[in-house]
Order: C-alpha cells, then sequence, then structure tokens
C-alpha cells in the first residue's frame, strides 16, 4: 500500500544534541512538508519541498534543516539552535501545484531529556 | 496571512446527537480541507472544498463552502464514538494551489456511549 512513513514514533534528544526524523513517501509525490504540532495550536510549517534538491522555508525554520536528495525522502534535522523542540513533528506529501490534498504520516514525537 | 479560527475549541455530545463545525477565514477560501486526527496520530484527509456554496458528504459528515467563500462547516450526523477525534480545517495560501496550507487549531470532540 502507498503512504508515508515516519520514524521513529518517539525520539529524545539531549542537550545540545542534533537529532534527525525520518520521512518517506511511495506515493511518487512531488512536494514534501515538515509541520511541527504543539498542545492546543494548529499545524505550523518548518520547510516544504516541491522538487529534489530544492527547499523552501515555511513559517518556523530556525533551529531545523532539511534535504531532499531523492524523491521519496525528505528527513527533518533539529538541530541544538532549536531551544524549545519538544513537539510531535509531522511529514506530509502531495502532488505539486495542484488542489489535491497533502497527505500525512503518522508522526514523531520529541521529547527533551 | 490567512488565519482559520475553528470554534467551538472542544465539544462533547451523547452518542446519536449531531454536531456542527466551524472554520471562518480572514480571507478567501480557495480550497478548504478538513481533516480528523486521533491523538498521537496524524492526519486523516476527510473532504476538500473549492466553490462557493459546494457541499460534500462521506458516510455521516457534511461539509458545506459557504457562498463567500470565508467560512466551512462540517456536519455529524448521528454521531458515534468513533467520530472522536480532533477535526482541523487547512486552507491554501496561495490561491488554491496545494501548498503552504494555513491550519486551524483544532476542534477536540468526545462522544460519550
Amino acid at each position: 500500500d502507498g503512504g508515508i512513513t515516519q520514524s521513529p514514533k518517539y525520539l529524545f534528544r539531549k542537550e545540545g544534541q542534533n537529532v534527525t526524523l525520518s520521512c518517506e513517501q511511495n506515493l511518487n509525490h512531488d512536494a514534501m512538508y515538515w509541520y511541527r504540532q504543539d498542545p492546543g495550536q494548529g499545524l505550523r510549517l518548518i520547510y516544504y519541498s516541491q522538487i529534489v534538491n530544492d527547499f523552501q522555508k515555511g513559517d518556523i525554520a530556525e533551529g531545523y534543516s532539511v534535504s531532499r536528495e531523492k524523491k521519496e525522502s525528505f528527513p527533518l534535522t533539529v538541530t541544538s539552535a532549536q531551544k524549545n523542540p519538544t513537539a510531535f513533528y509531522l511529514c506530509a506529501s502531495s502532488i505539486k501545484g495542484t488542489i489535491q490534498p497533502q497527505h500525512f504520516g503518522d508522526g514523531t514525537r520529541l521529547s527533551i531529556l | 496571512s490567512q488565519e482559520l479560527e475553528q470554534s467551538p475549541q472542544s465539544l462533547i455530545v451523547q452518542e446519536g446527537k449531531n454536531l456542527t463545525i466551524n472554520c471562518t477565514s480572514s480571507k478567501t477560501l480557495y480550497g478548504l480541507y478538513w481533516y480528523k486526527q486521533k491523538y498521537g496520530e496524524g492526519l486523516i484527509f476527510l473532504m476538500m472544498l473549492q466553490k462557493g456554496g459546494e457541499e460534500k458528504s462521506h458516510e455521516k459528515i457534511t461539509a458545506k463552502l459557504d457562498e463567500k467563500k470565508q467560512q466551512s462547516s462540517l456536519h455529524i450526523t448521528a454521531s458515534q464514538p468513533s467520530h472522536a477525534g480532533i477535526y482541523l480545517c487547512g486552507a491554501s495560501n496561495s490561491g488554491g494551489s496545494n501548498y503552504k496550507l494555513t491550519f486551524g487549531k483544532g476542534t477536540l470532540l468526545t462522544v460519550n456511549p
């Protein structure tokens, strides 16, 4: 079945450590997205990519980095510069440049040790 | 930038009751997406509305976009415990394209058996 796989489901970060969240899709979608969700808040866009080797900052990109070396993969690194990383992170993908909906993975919950 | 306000923030209903969730935008809605989320999981796409006055139904859930395209409602008929979860509306910021969506903060629905 086609879908989006995020791993790990739970992740713990120590002070000063960078961690990487994985997102893989087999939907053949060009566009991929990373969102952050905090309790009582909606989703906020961190980064998005509409094509391989290209990505743009979203509304809250500071302290995060991404790469898009393959169409299927869009990993997110939470760097030590992100001072409040505890949140639920969601990856999504979609067909580029249409009104078709974004499809989401099951999320990764990141906590600080 | 576009803002989406959802009401109510939370809702508790008895099984079998009808309910409505609203999503109001500060700007014209070119594409409005409804998603459902169970706690700690990803978003499941429900329906997409594009045209003023449009109405779509899936099983016991009906979504409408008003004629002025600034408000959408989600109506559940004869609610069941399986309807419980967080309902989020998302809207396109980019004149109908599906990237850079803005999301409301969500409505938490509890259905008591």
